[in-house]
């Protein structure tokens, strides 16, 4: 049963436009999510997070909006770069020691 | 600062051969620790996760196993490897505060 759904595995976009990539989830005791930039043959390094408390959280270009009633959450990246382009994992936790991923969605940004 | 190291790189071995990939953190003491692979084509999936000495939990059953000898020492092994044991394998560590972990660079397995 996969808990942390990323429906779609792949994507592109031109460069300066918009990148927006969605997870979906199960589990209603999901409370804390992240977001996780992968490159290959590399471990994935940390890109955002956001608490369930909230809707919303920046960091600079990097945007995680979270929409609890849908059991959503969606990362956009605004203007998408080329060093942009990796895998993306969404995460999530319920309080536990362990997260759980997301399939992945391999994010190719057009120069 | 923390850092956590992880090797080899890349291996290539047998079916039947046995396997040991080592996992050490730096800069911090009493991490939780936790193995994931990331098989082609798949997301990652949390193999074990270790939240003290000697304290091993597996989520699926396979062909590995996991031992913490010491604190900050994570090991994963397998007695007789299988062809679908390839894959990316990552070692993470986090404080567990919920905040996320820090991954090491992977090991690349092939069983051929």
């Amino acid at each position: 049963d996969q808990q942390v759904k990323q429906n779609s595995p792949s994507l592109s976009v031109q460069e300066g436009r918009i990148s927006i990539l969605n997870c979906d989830y199960t589990n209603s005791m999901f409370d804390y999510f992240l977001w996780y930039k992968k490159y290959p043959a590399e471990g994935p390094t940390f890109l955002i997070s956001i608490s369930s408390i909230k809707d919303k959280n920046e960091d600079g270009r990097f945007t995680v909006f979270l929409n609890k009633s849908a059991k959503h959450l969606s990362l956009h990246i605004v203007p998408s770069q080329p060093g942009d382009s990796a895998v993306y994992f969404c995460a999530a936790n319920s309080g536990t020691y362990k997260y759980i991923f997301g399939t992945g969605t391999r994010l190719k940004v057009l120069a | 600062s923390q850092t956590i190291h992880q090797w080899p790189a890349t291996l290539v071995q047998p079916v039947g051969s046995p396997l040991s990939l080592e996992c050490t953190v730096e800069g911090t003491s009493n991490p939780n620790l936790y193995w994931y692979r990331q098989a082609a084509g798949r997301g990652l999936q949390l193999l074990f996760y270790s939240v003290g000495i000697g304290q091993i939990s597996s989520e699926v059953p396979q062909n590995l196993s996991a031992s913490r000898p010491q604190d900050r020492q994570f090991i994963l092994s397998s007695k007789k490897l299988l062809l679908s044991d390839s894959g990316f394998y990552l070692c993470a560590w986090s404080t567990g505060g919920g905040e996320g972990y820090t991954f090491g660079s992977g090991t690349r397995l092939t069983v051929v």
